[in-house]
């Protein structure tokens, strides 16, 4: 039972380009989002969040947009950077359970020059 | 330190034997949790410690993983009689709180084990 699912195990974006990652989510009990980047070799690296209550945090080149409805959220990345290839994970949690994350397969970002 | 230190980064052991993987959290950070994540998989949950409160242990696959926290800060991730299929990176997160207040995990650089 996937709870989150990251449906695009790839993307390929030009450098300069929006960068848009999706991420769907089943449990409506889920009251908060985060979206991680990681590296080979290394730990997820926190980006972005948003709370249930809100519909979209944007943070610098970073947006992440939330239709609660949908049970979808996404991550908007402009202008692309070849620093943003990366794996990048959508996480949900709930305060109810004790906020452990539950995280999505994963998305490979590819900035092509 | 500035961020979550996980100890070793590597473990190469032969099956049936026990490791332990460390984990220090960020100083002052009061909820601590365990994920691992296994070859082509995603992250997993395994445990969470917050303060002084029984660990929520409902992520642990079997009785032959345990994990206890010292002190309110270094904690100790045990797996027993190691099999092929434990075998993943060992992930260890902290946060500034768990349960009812939103904050994000801020993760190691995790222990790669490898069951042979």
């Amino acid at each position: 039972d996937q709870q989150v699912k990251q449906n695009s195990p790839s993307l390929s974006v030009q450098e300069g380009r929006i960068s848009i990652l999706n991420c769907d989510y089943t449990n409506s009990m889920f009251d908060y989002f985060l979206w991680y980047k990681k590296y080979p070799a290394e730990g997820p690296t926190f980006l972005i969040s948003i709370s249930s209550i809100k519909d979209k945090n944007e943070d610098g080149r970073f947006t992440v947009f939330l239709n609660k409805s949908a049970k979808h959220l996404s991550l908007h990345i402009v202008p692309s950077q070849p620093g943003d290839s990366a794996v990048y994970f959508c996480a949900a949690s709930s305060a109810q359970g004790a906020q452990k994350l539950v995280f999505g397969q994963g998305t490979r970002l590819t900035i092509n020059p | 330190g500035a961020g979550v230190s996980q100890s070793p980064s590597n473990k190469v052991t032969e099956k049936g034997k026990d490791v332990e993987l460390r984990c220090d959290p960020i100083s002052g950070h009061t909820a601590l949790y365990w994920y691992r994540q296994s070859l082509g998989q995603g992250l997993e949950f395994l445990i969470y410690f917050q303060g002084n409160s029984a660990p929520d242990k409902s992520g642990l696959p079997s009785d032959r993983f345990s994990a206890e926290r010292t002190g309110g800060s270094v904690s100790t991730l045990t797996i027993q009689r190691t099999q092929q299929e434990d075998s993943a990176v060992y992930l260890c997160a902290s946060s500034t709180t768990g349960g009812w207040v939103n904050q994000p995990q801020h993760f190691g650089d995790g222990t790669r084990l490898s069951i042979l």
